[in-house]
């Protein structure tokens, strides 16, 4: 079956602007969570949807937020871009709960740039 | 707070070499720990996880609670095993989400 698909996989914005990135699940996960990969920081929780209601949420700020559709199929937004969200976000499903033992599923990326 | 530390982030050793990967966590819980696994221009996959105590592709982890630590360890390294590794604790209670280490490089030299 096809795995966790995340677009777009790369993309330039400039500061200020605001980004969506997508991601698809791999079907029957109702389980989406978002993570920014540095090379300082590395992998960092942003936040994880269940059957289409945040469950959690990292320590990031406000700007960056993030939704769940009937068909579990994920965005997250960013807005007022700033340099230091350059980053790959990997999106990652799973059948129930990533804390919950659930064995997740990593998208291949967005990579995003901020100029 | 909960914390993975993966105090390496490069390690390299020569094929046939034992190996062992570092991960010590923070957490006043019952810890739920795997590891994960990214070879080159492939997705990050989990490797193991300590519930299943079981060993792939020869690699094994122990969960220490006493020294909070949760080793990967392989007693003969293979050139394939070369990968960026991480390390991962599943927090409940309130606040659940996987906390990732910052990873270690692992290089296996011919």
């Amino acid at each position: 079956k096809a795995g966790v698909t995340q677009t777009p996989r790369y993309l330039i914005k400039t500061r200020g602007q605001q980004v969506t990135l997508s991601c698809s699940p791999i079907s029957g996960h109702r389980s989406v969570s978002w993570y920014q990969q540095t090379p300082g920081q590395g992998l960092q929780f942003l936040f994880e949807y269940f059957s289409e209601t945040q469950r959690n949420k990292g320590n990031f700020p406000g700007r960056f937020s993030g939704r769940q559709f009937s068909n579990s199929r994920s965005e997250m937004n960013v807005s007022t871009l700033e340099l230091g969200d350059s980053a790959l976000y990997l999106c990652a499903s799973s059948w129930g709960l990533s804390s919950s033992g659930n064995t997740i599923y990593f998208g291949e990326g967005s990579w995003l740039t901020v100029v | 707070a909960q914390r993975v530390t993966q105090p390496e982030k490069l390690l390299s050793v020569f094929k046939g070499a034992p190996v062992e990967l570092k991960c010590n966590y923070s957490y006043s819980g019952s810890p739920e720990l795997f590891w994960y696994v990214q070879y080159s221009r492939q997705r990050l996959q989990l490797l193991l996880r300590h519930i299943s105590r079981e060993s792939i592709k020869g690699f094994t982890a122990d969960l220490n609670k006493g020294e909070t630590s949760f080793h990967l360890k392989k007693p003969f390294a293979q050139e394939e095993d070369s990968a960026m590794y991480y390390c991962a604790l599943s927090t409940q209670g309130g606040s659940e989400k996987l906390v990732f280490g910052k990873g270690t490089k692992l290089t296996v030299n011919p």
